[in-house]
């Protein structure tokens, strides 16, 4: 069984539309994050989310926003999307904020 | 901030060559660490951790020690094998415990 899943793998989109990712994770953990992966391989934290806690890391644009449905899911929103979007976006959850984390396999976005 | 910085890369090594990849960081208190392993296309695995000073992480023939006086974690291996081309980040957990705090990446390419 997959222990966190993404939703699309691929994602191709034009400038100035909106689109969703969609991350699911069965561990049963209290926390999720997304990070964006960009083209050189760098790996930045955008949020992290428990049930109780939104921590939003303040060099992300408001055009992003999380959403948690329940306690397994952390979906990603983006409006208005930017050719800077361009990245591979990982979800990831843990069973509190300082044990290890466990990663999805990815989004690529592609912004054209 | 809390930060890390793990040697450039690309490593290139020849199957069965002992591998280094030095990682120091910078952070408030002892924070737990980890070396995480990005093979090509897929997404980010643990590799192993370390929670405390002089704690040792290993598996799959990997090794690092959390060095407290030197602020190191650098990540070791006896003999590399083709299998272990991969991208490889060191990260903390930063204090609050809302995020990990990757390196930049070492690529490694190990040739037959």
């Amino acid at each position: 069984d997959t222990a966190v899943s993404q939703t699309p793998k691929y994602l191709v989109t034009q400038m100035g539309n909106d689109k969703s990712i969609k991350c699911e994770q069965n561990l049963g953990h209290d926390t999720m994050y997304w990070y964006k992966q960009d083209s050189k391989k760098f790996l930045k934290i955008m949020f992290s989310y428990n049930n109780k806690e939104l921590i939003i890391n303040e060099t992300v644009p408001n055009r992003f926003s999380p959403k948690s449905p329940d306690k397994a899911h952390l979906n990603l929103h983006i409006n208005s999307l930017e050719l800077g979007d361009s990245a591979v976006y990982f979800c990831a959850s843990s069973t509190s904020g300082h044990d290890q984390q466990y990663f999805g396999p990815g989004t690529r976005l592609t912004v054209t | 901030g809390d930060s890390v910085t793990q040697m450039e890369g690309p490593v290139t090594l020849s199957e069965e060559a002992f591998l280094t990849i030095n990682c120091t960081y910078t952070a408030t208190g002892y924070p737990s660490l980890f070396w995480y392993v990005q093979y090509p296309g897929e997404g980010l695995q643990l590799l192993l951790k370390a929670t405390k000073a002089d704690d040792k992480g290993s598996n799959k023939g990997f090794e690092a020690t959390y060095r407290k006086e030197t602020t190191s974690f650098h990540l070791e291996k006896g003999s590399v094998q083709v299998s272990d081309s991969a991208v490889y980040f060191c990260a903390l957990i930063n204090q609050a415990g809302t995020a990990l705090i990757f390196g930049k990446g070492t690529t490694l390419s190990v040739s037959s």
